[in-house]
């Protein structure tokens, strides 16, 4: 079975630094998709950023980055520039043949 | 586009009665799923439909939950009764599944928060 695991409960970083969020996972999939969802207090849970298992170079997204490494079984996302929006739950996800969540790391970004 | 749509977004009742949830997923998505999420926790699978089949409803408390997802577009959770512990956000999602278009990606809505007094 899936599991997708974030060891990380709560983290907090000073505005405009760097923070880097953990994630492991384990299958036995060889084709599967990764992904960094946010959560704002009471809102809409968003996609950060993807990743495609079967692509070695690391997704970007502006300030939002991966560290994937496909053979530790390793999904890591990088704020840099830290801002106060970015204060949320953030929930690492695995797309196979089913769809499963980690339990989610709550960033605060502070002032 | 369209995003995905749930109603209500909010809801209060008494425990015991029933409760109704609606999902419109975003057009053509084939894949639609039901979360249960507490405060501060990931969302919990309930169901999961591909086109108007349930594949996925091992997490269903059917004693007192039923969903139905008629021609396989738009959805509605229903609790009945509903007991002080159903209080939660509920979210609906929808993805595009199947060949190589299909990341699995899921699209949220913004969810229907539910209290049970």
């Amino acid at each position: 079975a899936q599991t997708v695991t974030q060891s990380q409960p709560e983290m907090s970083v000073q505005e405009a630094e760097t923070v880097t969020l953990s994630c492991t996972y384990d299958t036995s999939e060889s084709n599967y998709y990764l992904f960094w969802y946010k959560q704002p207090p009471s809102r809409q849970m968003i996609l950060v950023i993807r990743q495609e298992a079967y692509k070695q170079q690391n997704a970007t997204e502006n300030r939002f980055s991966v560290n994937f490494q496909k053979a530790a079984k390793s999904f890591s996302l990088k704020i840099s520039d830290s801002q106060l929006g970015d204060t949320a739950m953030y929930f690492c996800a695995f797309s196979g043949n089913q769809f499963y969540f980690g339990t989610g790391t709550s960033l605060t970004v502070i002032p | 586009e369209a995003g995905v749509v749930q109603s209500p977004r909010y809801k209060i009742i008494e425990k015991k009665q029933p409760v109704a949830f609606w999902c419109n997923p975003i057009s053509g998505h084939n894949t639609l799923y039901w979360y249960l999420q507490n405060l501060g926790q990931g969302p919990e699978l309930l169901i999961r439909y591909e086109n108007e089949e349930a594949v996925d409803d091992s997490q269903l408390p059917k004693d007192r939950f039923s969903a139905e997802r008629l021609k396989g577009v738009d959805s509605t959770l229903k609790i009945q009764p509903a007991e002080l512990g159903d209080s939660a956000v509920y979210l609906c999602a929808s993805s595009l599944r199947g060949g190589t278009g299909g990341t699995g990606e899921l699209f949220f809505g913004e969810g229907s928060r539910l209290t049970v007094l």
